[in-house]
């Protein structure tokens, strides 16, 4: 167990319809990460937010937004579903927020499924 | 850009066999890199890790050494479990990103029979 919980476990939902995700990071780290894995792309790094600001993009559809808020937990929300954002969706932590090669622990990860 | 590059899977060993998984990598500067083993239906595992030149990362038996000259970070096991078959994933992270990101390579299978 990572210490980095995510919910829901599971989603399934409909295209054009709009989901939220949720990520409570380990107890101490500032920084929270938010990856997709999908088949066809691999792992990708969609975003990091530190201590409740955006610190770094990555490949992070216009469709999709996230926030960290003061008590450190973060949220990825993802609006205008596509069949093509089905994916499992990973929330990763680390204590600091990307001046040295902090160690990102990963959560379990959120299985969504757009129909 | 920083890229990682694996050997294509899935690898199919018998218990007890010697394992190598081969990783490269591409990127200005002195990343670092780190190895993630991933379970059926579960997150990613940081396994190990090495943070510079030459250094060796060790866990549950195994082993990446950061060979600059080649910019390689093979993952060996010298002797591989059925509990050890799992997606194993090679990844960096750099000073080009400000270290706020991972790079992983694609994954490789492992599938490890009695």
């Amino acid at each position: 167990d990572s210490g980095v919980t995510q919910t829901p476990k599971h989603l399934i939902t409909a295209t054009g319809q709009r989901v939220t995700l949720r990520c409570s990071p380990r107890s101490g780290d500032l920084s929270v990460y938010w990856y997709q894995q999908s088949l066809d792309q691999g792992l990708q790094f969609l975003i990091q937010y530190y201590n409740g600001e955006e610190r770094a993009k990555g490949n992070i559809l216009e469709r999709f937004s996230a926030q960290q808020f003061p008590d450190l937990h973060s949220e990825l929300n993802l609006s205008s579903l596509e069949l093509g954002d089905s994916a499992l969706y990973f929330c990763a932590s680390s204590v600091g927020g990307g001046t040295a090669p902090y160690e990102q622990y990963f959560g379990p990860g959120t299985r969504l499924t757009v129909t | 850009g920083d890229s990682v590059t694996q050997m294509e899977g899935p690898v199919t060993l018998s218990e007890e066999a010697f394992l190598t998984i081969n990783c490269t990598y591409t990127a200005t500067g002195y990343p670092s890199l780190f190895w993630y083993v991933q379970y059926p239906g579960e997150g990613l595992q940081l396994l190990l890790k090495a943070t510079k030149a030459d250094d060796k990362g060790s866990n549950k038996g195994f082993e990446a050494t950061y060979r600059k000259e080649t910019t390689s970070f093979h993952l060996e096991k010298g002797s591989v479990q059925v509990s050890d078959s799992a997606v194993y994933f090679c990844a960096l992270s750099s000073m080009n990103t400000g270290f706020q990101k991972l790079v992983f390579g694609t994954g490789t299978r492992l599938l490890v029979s009695p």
